[in-house]
């Protein structure tokens, strides 16, 4: 089983709707919890960064983490087709380590 | 300029060469990353510094690979005997000291041919 499991997709939402990403991990250890973009061609910038289990809200963006489940989500509220990207979670005890990616497609 | 800095954006080697990779971070920043990233697949950890020292290089594939940085802040990823497997593109991240909050630079896409 690999540290962290996030669903690569894609994934295709119409402009306007509520997306909902996840990522599941393994190691207890996790402490601090990411989420990061990445356009084509460029490297992944930062988003969201918790600590803690519950939520952390930044203008349409909410980062949730479950540490109990183990399960963090990243939900984006009014999408828009500049959010089409993909979107990688990231976890660390000491090394940083990533999802998989998920490719996301807002439809205008 | 005030982002991460990697040269060259593109390389392209033959088989069995050897290639540098350089990654200029954003200054005081005492954290370094380098990465690996494969078509559709996340960035793959290789070794972190925290100022001149390897923190952890339990990452790197083999010792055809092998990073240095002397002076705690530019940093060089050297690939020995290249295969066509280690064609990606290879990114390089800082932080300040304790965080997780990583500035990635655009990375140096590396084709093997």
């Amino acid at each position: 089983q690999k540290e962290v499991e996030q669903d690569p997709g894609p994934l295709s939402v119409p402009e306007g709707a509520i997306v909902s990403l996840n990522c599941t991990y393994s190691n207890s250890a996790f402490q601090y919890f990411m989420w990061y973009r990445q356009y084509s061609r460029k490297g992944p910038e930062l988003l969201m960064y918790t600590y803690s289990s519950g939520n952390k809200e930044d203008g349409r963006f909410t980062a949730q983490v479950d540490k109990s489940s183990k399960y963090i989500s990243l939900f984006i509220r009014d999408s828009q087709p500049s959010d089409s990207a993909t979107y990688l979670c990231a976890m660390t005890d000491d090394k940083i380590i990533f999802g998989k990616g998920t490719r996301l497609h807002i439809l205008p | 300029g005030a982002g991460v800095s990697q040269t060259p954006s593109n390389k392209v080697t033959e088989k069995g060469k050897y290639v540098e990779l350089r990654c200029d971070p954003i200054s005081g920043h005492t954290a370094l990353y380098w990465y690996r990233q494969s078509l559709g697949q996340g960035p793959e950890f290789l070794i972190y510094f925290q100022g001149t020292g390897a923190a952890d290089d339990s990452g790197l594939p083999n010792d055809r690979f092998f990073a240095v940085r002397p002076e705690g802040s530019v940093s060089t990823l050297k690939i020995q005997r290249t295969e066509r497997g280690d064609s990606a593109v290879y990114l390089c991240a800082s932080s300040m000291q304790g965080t997780g909050e990583l500035f990635f630079g655009e990375g140096s896409r590396l084709t093997v041919l």
